[in-house]
């Protein structure tokens, strides 16, 4: 069965742009959630999507966003770019519940130059 | 606090050693779950086990074993006769309430494991 799949896989952004990363999860499963990965920080939450509504979101400012369609794929939009939000942008899909492993993408390095 | 510390951040072995990862988890949840990833150079994050705050069995999978002490708090992961396809970042994660009623996944910082040939 196709895994997550994480769309573009690489991005090159100036400051001050804006950009959207796109997640097909598993198919079945209704829950995405979007990491953050950068060398100093780790791996941090952005937030958690279950059939079109947020349930969960991290620490991370408006510039953020993201939405669920009714197909579960899931878009992440980061505006008005920074040097900082260079990092690796990682997608993972799961049927939900606190239980349940995660799935990865292979996530979406973007340099913000 | 909900809270996950993997300490050790890169750890160095020779091929055929033994190596464990260290994972000590913080939660007030009677309820939780503890599992293990894997991050190849490829990016993306593997799952490997879980665990239940109820289940303190210890796991074995092939070369792969884990050691879930409650007492401690502590999920180690050992590797036994380590290869070099075993080079890559390790992720321990809590799943845990906040209390909302809503969980959250929260990651260690990973250690990153070189098996040299």
């Amino acid at each position: 069965k196709a895994g997550v799949t994480q769309t573009p896989r690489y991005l090159i952004k100036t400051r001050g742009q804006q950009v959207t990363l796109s997640c097909s999860p598993i198919s079945g499963h209704r829950s995405v959630s979007w990491y953050q990965q950068t060398p100093g920080q780790g791996l941090q939450f952005l937030f958690e999507y279950f059939s079109e509504t947020q349930r969960n979101k991290g620490n991370f400012p408006g510039r953020f966003s993201g939405r669920q369609f009714s197909n579960s794929r899931s878009e992440m939009n980061v505006s008005t770019l920074e040097l900082g939000d260079s990092a690796l942008y990682l997608c993972a899909s799961s049927l939900g519940g606190q239980e349940r492993s995660y799935t990865f993408g292979s996530g979406t390095r973007l340099t913000v130059v | 606090a909900q809270k996950v510390t993997q300490a050790q951040t890169e750890i160095s072995v020779v091929e055929k050693e033994d190596v464990t990862l260290d994972c000590v988890y913080e939660t007030r949840d009677t309820t939780y779950y503890l599992f293990w990833y894997k991050q190849p150079p490829s990016g993306e994050l593997v799952f490997l086990i879980r665990r239940n705050s109820f289940d303190e069995q210890n796991e074995i999978s092939g070369r792969y074993s884990w050691n879930f002490q409650k007492s401690t708090s502590s999920f180690n992961f050992t590797i036994t006769a380590s290869q070099v396809v075993d080079s890559a970042v390790y992720f321990c994660a809590l799943s845990a309430t906040f209390g909302s009623g809503t969980y959250k996944y929260i990651f260690g910082t990973g250690t990153r494991l070189k098996v040299l040939a």
